[in-house]
């Protein structure tokens, strides 16, 4: 079954600095991956998806991830952190067969003035 | 542009009551799903409907069943609210044409059971 793990809970990274949110997957076959994030009080928006046309995807507000087979991985990054930053972010992966998404647990990124 | 709207933002009932949370979107999705989302947990999928009157059961469904009568609403029902089903539940649609296809989501309902 497909299934991604997001690596740490809780980021907490100074304004303008890099932001790097860890997502691993276990597929069977070929995987959709996605980041959603989720700003206080909101529900979940679409910030990009890897559907195998390009290995770096780039989506909105300045983030775009990378997804590197041999290390079944799908990291999300921006390069300059800004305070709007905050929010909550899952990485999620398409099961097979279906249109069903599973979630990861979840990363806080917390941005420091 | 896309919308996904729930009924209620937040909502308080007692143990017992029989509780709807309601769903509506405007795209013309013909999938429709309904999630909890629990600290530390994520997201877990309840219910999922790919058109009306059909429907399958997610990860959780305990506890819970669902409604499509219409294309544009899905409905989540709480046959006898207990206090574990106090949550976050989170709506989303997509369209049927391939597993790449995002999913929208609503903003959400807050449940408190007392």
């Amino acid at each position: 079954a497909q299934s991604v793990t997001q690596l740490g809970s809780h980021v907490s990274v100074s304004e303008g600095a890099l932001v790097l949110l860890r997502c691993n997957y276990s597929s069977s076959v070929p995987p959709y991956l996605f980041w959603y994030v989720q700003y206080p009080n909101q529900g979940l928006q679409l910030l990009l998806k890897y559907t195998s046309a390009a290995t770096l995807v780039k989506g909105i507000n300045g983030f775009e991830a990378e997804f590197k087979k041999s290390e079944t991985s799908f990291h999300l990054t921006k390069p300059s952190a800004h305070m709007s930053d905050a929010a909550e972010y899952f990485c999620a992966i398409t099961r097979s067969n279906d249109y069903k998404l599973s979630f990861g647990a979840g990363t806080t990124v917390t941005v420091r003035a | 542009d896309v919308k996904v709207t729930q009924s209620s933002r937040y909502l308080v009932k007692r143990t017992g009551e029989k509780v709807f949370l309601e769903c509506v979107q405007d795209m013309d999705h013909e999938n429709m799903f309904w999630y909890r989302q629990d600290p530390g947990l994520g997201l877990r999928l309840i219910y999922f409907s790919y058109d009306v009157k059909m429907k399958e059961k997610g990860d959780i469904p305990e506890g819970y069943s669902v409604s499509r009568e219409k294309k544009e609403r899905f409905s989540l029902i709480l046959e006898s609210a207990s206090t574990n089903q106090t949550s976050m539940y989170l709506c989303a649609s997509s369209q049927l044409n391939g597993a790449n296809q995002p999913q929208h989501f609503g903003d959400g309902t807050r449940l408190s059971i007392l």
